[in-house]
């Protein structure tokens, strides 16, 4: 089965610094890599996603590659802002009936201003 | 809100008790999971049901017991817990591939 790994596990930065956080991933069939982030005490959101098709999307702040070769997909935030803190999963999927999206262990991503 | 509900938000049980946490989605979904999340495992996959036919991961004890009467509820029975059963437990649900909608959440303390 799939197994997504993760990494850091906890990432500091300045207010206005840009974080990365980077993941791999072990079945090449997966074709869906999603992005969540769950604020304390609070139920996990995505907050952006990518499939096979394409190799980076950006969305304001955010943006996410994705290499298929390597099977390693990135999420990327730049001008971090306080309320940017907070756990991020990656997830992957072959994106099929039946099959469900398998977590990174995720990211804690802390901004200090 | 995003349309999935969940029931009790938080419960405490003994070991030798009966309970049952409950999952209903509004959104017209046609895939429900269940996901436990503790400190040492975050959003580990425990249950599939997709057109309400069980997919299962193998490595869940036999005292979960999931339950899917239909499209729109999904349960988990447990029986006889332990200790390190004690997590947050999640449901989402999502058509039958895509993005998935969380609930807020039943944080469960198994005494």
């Amino acid at each position: 089965g799939e197994n997504v790994e993760q990494h850091p596990s906890t990432l500091s930065v300045q207010e206005g610094d840009s974080a990365v956080i980077k993941c791999t991933y072990s079945d090449s069939a997966s074709n869906y890599f999603p992005w969540y982030k769950q604020e304390l005490g609070k139920r996990p959101q995505l907050i952006i996603d990518i499939r096979s098709n394409v190799g980076e999307k950006k969305d304001q702040r955010i943006a996410v590659t994705l290499n298929k070769t390597a099977k390693h997909f990135s999420l990327h935030i730049t001008e971090t802002q306080p309320e940017d803190s907070a756990v991020y999963f990656c997830a992957a999927s072959t994106n099929q009936a039946g099959t469900a999206l398998i977590f990174g262990k995720g990211t804690t991503l802390s901004v200090s201003s | 809100e995003t349309g999935v509900t969940q029931t009790p938000r938080h419960l405490v049980m003994g070991m030798t008790n009966k309970k049952s946490l409950k999952c209903e989605q509004h959104l017209g979904h046609n895939a429900m999971y269940w996901y436990k999340q503790s400190a040492k495992k975050p959003l580990e996959l425990m249950f599939v049901y997709s057109l309400e036919e069980r997919v299962e991961n193998n490595s869940v004890p036999s005292r979960f017991s999931p339950e899917c009467p239909n499209s729109s509820h999904l349960f988990l029975h447990l029986h006889t817990l332990q200790p390190e059963d004690s997590a947050l437990y999640l449901c989402a649900s999502s058509r039958i591939t895509g993005e998935l909608f969380f609930g807020e959440g039943s944080r469960l303390t198994v005494l």
